[in-house]
């Protein structure tokens, strides 16, 4: 069963534009909502993170937006840079499983130049 | 701060053989998951850790087993090897039980011959 369902599957923008991944969740026991980044042969990094109690939390360039309504959340990276291509992955997790995440099936981005 | 480090890094093994991976966490972190990432099923949680105590339990056979050290160090273990078990393992470690901030290792390439 997936659990977090993740679109678009790779996206292409231009240097400069706004790279915008979105992230719907089914199980609304879930309380911790992070984004990881993975370059090619490395670890996911955590980039940001949000709770449900907070609509939007902004970290530099990057945004989650958070609609608990509609069970979506999304990523947006303003100015877009071609070092920011990557692979990046929504995620979710519940107090009572622990630690553990529950990822989307990740979005491939490509910044162009 | 050390990052978490993962040993070996690549790793090539037959059919029916068994492989160990070691993780070590970030100095203070005492809780260790581990994740598998393959192309076709992406990030899939294995296992959690903590207090050498096995805390949470994904959905894989029982030939993938795992464990922990009084220094929060933590093994895993696959045994009777399959062609599908060739994935990067993914090692990820948090402050505390249900510790929301994870971060993850470099990873350990397996590959099944």
């Amino acid at each position: 069963q997936q659990q977090v369902k993740q679109s678009p599957q790779s996206l292409i923008v231009q240097k400069g534009g706004i790279s915008i991944i979105n992230c719907a969740y089914e199980n609304t026991a879930f309380d911790y909502f992070p984004w990881y980044q993975q370059f090619p042969g490395k670890g996911p990094a955590l980039l940001i993170a949000i709770r449900p109690d907070v609509s939007e939390k902004k970290e530099g360039r990057f945004t989650i937006s958070f609609n608990k309504s509609a069970k979506q959340f999304s990523l947006h990276i303003m100015d877009s840079q071609p070092g920011d291509s990557a692979t990046y992955f929504c995620a979710a997790s519940k107090r009572t499983s622990g630690s553990r995440l529950t990822f989307g099936e990740g979005t491939q981005l490509t910044v162009n130049p | 701060k050390a990052g978490v480090t993962q040993t070996p890094r690549y790793l090539i093994k037959t059919r029916g053989q068994q492989v160990t991976l070691s993780c070590s966490p970030i100095s203070g972190h005492r809780s260790v998951s581990w994740y598998q990432q393959t192309p076709g099923q992406g990030l899939q949680f294995l296992f959690e850790y903590f207090s050498e105590t096995q805390r949470n339990k994904g959905n894989f056979p029982g030939r993938f087993s795992g464990r922990q050290f009084s220094n929060s160090r933590s093994e895993m273990n696959v045994s009777t090897l399959e062609l599908g078990d060739s994935a990067l393992y993914l090692c990820a470690s948090s402050f505390d039980h249900g510790g929301n901030e994870q971060f993850f290792g470099p990873g350990t390439r397996l590959t099944v011959l």
